[in-house]
Parts: C-alpha cells; structure tokens; sequence
C-alpha cells in the first residue's frame, strides 16, 4: 500500500538553526511528493511540491528534493525563523488517484 | 479570491446525537473532498466528490457516516449517531479537476462527550 513516515515530533530549535524534517514514503506507482504546513488556527496549506524523481520544491526558503533511490522527500531550512512554528505533514498522491496520503505530522517550535 | 470555507468551527455534542458540517469550496473547483483528523495524526480522506459525483467514498464509514452535494458546490457531511470514537477534525478540502493541489479549509473541531 501506499503510506508516509515522517520523523516523530516535537522538534524544538533555536532561530536561525537548520532544520531538517525526515520523510519517506512506499508507493505502488509514481507518486507526487508534498509538504504542507498548518500554522496555529489555520488551515493546511501547500508548502511545496515535487512530482517526478530528482525535482526540487522550494518555497519560503524551505526545499526538498525527491529522491526515487532512498524513497524520502525530506524537507529543510538553512535559518529558521519564530514564525517558522506549525506543524508540517509530509504527503503523496498517485498520479490519477487524487488522494493525499499523509504522515503523521511533526510539531515544529522555533524559541527567539 | 475566498478559501475553502467550512462551519461551523466548533462543535460539542452529546453521544448518539447527530451532527453536520458544511463546506462551500472555492469556485470552480469540481472537485471536493473530506477528510478526517485525528489529534495527533495526519488526515484521512473520507470522501471524494467529482462534481456531484462520490468517486471514492472506500473509507468512509456508511453506517453512520453520510455526504452530499447535491448540486456539485457545497457539500455536507452527517454524522448520525455519534460516538465518542468520532471527535476529531473534520476537513473539507477542494482542487481543479485533475490537479493534485489541493486547498483546505480551516476544519471543523467535533467532540462528543
């Protein structure tokens, strides 16, 4: 089946630390590859995207690259920020299928 | 441009009572889902709506759960009765037909005391 493992939480750094947030991912066929974010009270929201294997998706100052070799799509961010605390959820969606599939989410904490 | 809107925020009922959430995505998305969070965990889809049509509705619960969108815009989802086990997230998310960008709504916070 298809499923996302995402590094267990919380995660707690000081600001303009370097973040990394595992992920990796089993798939049957060839799935797209997001991260999305959900701020305090908001909703989720697209942080970036790769749908093919070796593309980079980048937003914010944050990237990730779509490595097919090791099954991960792990995101960073070379100085985070206070703002930078939310929750961030890995996710893929088989192309044609429309369905996200999602970890489990890490809660990220940013102290001044 | 309006967001994915849902209603209400928060709701707290009493087991075995039923219960509905509404979502009115944003225009001229045909396609409509909703999907379920657990505290802790990452969401779950329930069901997928392509225009008025349910295309993969596999996860979600028939004996209590039901959705409609009657007209292929807002979309409600009932729960009837409800159990503790159903407190939760409940998030309505919508796209274009055929994209795999999909853009949510800021959920609904259920418990069932």
């Amino acid at each position: 089946g298809n499923s996302v493992t995402q590094m267990e939480g919380p995660v707690t750094l000081s600001e303009e630390a370097f973040l990394t947030i595992n992920c990796t991912y089993t798939a049957t066929g060839y799935p797209s590859l997001f991260w999305y974010v959900q701020y305090p009270g908001e909703g989720l929201q697209l942080l970036l995207k790769a749908t093919k294997a070796d593309d980079k998706g980048s937003n914010k100052g944050f990237e990730a690259t779509y490595r097919k070799e090791t099954t991960s799509f792990h995101l960073e961010k070379g100085s985070v920020q206070v703002s930078d605390s939310a929750v961030y959820f890995c996710a893929l969606s088989i192309q044609g299928a429309q369905k996200l599939v999602f970890g489990q989410g890490t809660r990220l904490t940013i102290n001044p | 441009e309006a967001g994915v809107v849902q209603s209400p925020r928060y709701k707290i009922i009493e087991k075995k009572q039923p219960v509905a959430f509404w979502c009115n995505p944003i225009s001229g998305h045909n396609t409509l889902y909703w999907y379920l969070q657990n505290l802790g965990q990452g969401p779950e889809l329930l069901i997928r709506y392509e225009n008025e049509e349910a295309v993969d509705d596999s996860q979600l619960p028939k004996d209590r759960f039901s959705a409609e969108r009657l007209k292929g815009v807002d979309s409600t989802l009932k729960i009837q009765p409800a159990e503790l086990g159903d407190s939760a997230v409940y998030l309505c998310a919508s796209s274009q037909s055929g994209g795999v960008k999909a853009f949510f709504g800021q959920g609904t916070r259920l418990t069932v005391v």
